[in-house]
Formats: C-alpha cells, structure tokens, sequence
C-alpha cells in the first residue's frame, strides 16, 4: 500500500549545522504524487511547511529545502544552518494529484542544541 | 483569522461513554478533514466533507465513529461508547478547496484518553 518512511525519529543538531531528515515514499497508484513537509512546533498546530507537486523542482521556507526525486521516490528534508527555533516535529506526507487524502509518515522530533 | 478551533483540547471519558469532538473551520473554507493521530499508527486520514456533504469517510472506523457538518462553521465528530483503543489526538483541518494543491489549516487536536 501507500506509505511514507521517514527513517529517523529523532534527531539531535547542534545550533549552526547542516540538517537533513530523510523521507521516501512509495505510492502504488500514483505516478506523479504530490510532496509536503509540515511541522509542527511546540504547543502549535501542525502547519505547512513546504510543497513540491512537479518532479523534479525544489520547495523552500524559512531555509528549509526539499528536492522533489522520482527516481529514488525522495523528498529529503534539508537546511544548512539550523537555528534552536527550528526544534520542532517534522512530517513528510504525500498525496495524488486532485486527491484529498494526505499519508504522513511518522514523524522526525528534532532538537537543535544552542 | 483565528485559524482552524478544536474543542476541548483535552477530553478523558470513560470506557462505554460517548465522546464528541468539535470543530471550526476557518471562515470560507470549503473542505474540512478530520485526521487522528496515535503512537502506532502515526496520523490518519478519517473523513472529509466538501461544502457541508460528506464526500469520502473510508478512514473512519466502521462501527462508533461518526462525523458530521450540519454546517458552514462547523464539524463534529462523535465515537459511541468509547475503547481505550480510542484514545489518540484528534486533528481537523480545513482548506479553501478539496484538492490538496491547496494547502491545508489544522488546528491544534483534541487529546482524548479513554480510560
């Protein structure tokens, strides 16, 4: 069936360094699915962070990018600089064109230590 | 924009009793989605409604979960005669349409532990 495997559950960076959470996604059905990281930052929502629904093109906010990969079915999380305020709960999720149903993985807690 | 309001935020009941959960949507937003979120099985996809009519509830569990949108500015979801298998966070969201190139709004989740 569909899934997303974010590989890592939680991960500890150091304020300044480069940070990359890993996300593949298998989608039985779907040729051309569309990507999305969100967060979800202590005692808020779960929001949007960046989408990439083009093979191929890259997603940026607030310094965090994501390439969208067909062949290898990945949409990495990465940021070069990481700040304590980025600590937060990353998911990445998947959906087909004109669907409403997000699949989420399971989530990466990170922790960037000052 | 008060974004998308979950209440309670936290709600213990227990075993057998009923549960219901609500939900605001942002104001103008068409599409509302109820999603829950465990430790096992992460964040899950239960039911959508477009323009008030309920449009795919495949995620719903069959028996005790029920959703509706008796209107524009708000959804319910109730769970008859709640498990501890029940307890989880309860997220809604809502976007301006139904498809996913728009983005959605969550609100915070209602906590429910059934004991």
């Amino acid at each position: 069936g569909d899934s997303v495997t974010q590989t890592e559950g939680q991960v500890t960076v150091s304020e300044s360094k480069s940070l990359i959470i890993n996300c593949t996604y298998s989608a039985t059905s779907i040729a051309y699915p569309n990507l999305f990281w969100y967060v979800r930052y202590p005692g808020e929502g779960l929001q949007l962070l960046l989408k990439v629904i083009t093979a191929g093109q890259k997603g940026s906010s607030r310094g965090f990018e994501a390439t969208y990969n067909k062949e290898t079915t990945s949409f990495h999380l990465q940021k070069a600089s990481v700040q304590e305020s980025d600590s937060a709960v990353y998911y990445c999720a998947f959906s087909s064109s004109g669907s409403w149903q997000l699949i989420f993985g399971s989530g990466t807690q990170l922790t960037v230590m000052p | 924009n008060a974004g998308v309001i979950q209440t309670p935020r936290h709600k213990v009941t227990g075993k057998g009793q009923e549960a219901t959960l609500w939900c605001e949507p942002i104001s103008g937003h068409s599409a509302v989605f109820w999603y829950r979120q465990t430790i096992v099985q992460g964040l899950e996809f239960l039911t959508y409604f477009r323009n008030q009519a309920p449009i795919d509830d495949s995620g719903m569990p069959k028996e005790r979960f029920s959703a509706q949108m008796p209107n524009q500015s708000h959804s319910t979801l109730k769970i008859q005669s709640t498990q501890p298998q029940d307890s989880a966070v309860y997220l809604c969201a809502s976007s301006l349409v139904g498809t996913l190139n728009s983005d959605y709004t969550f609100g915070s989740g209602t906590r429910l532990l059934v004991i």
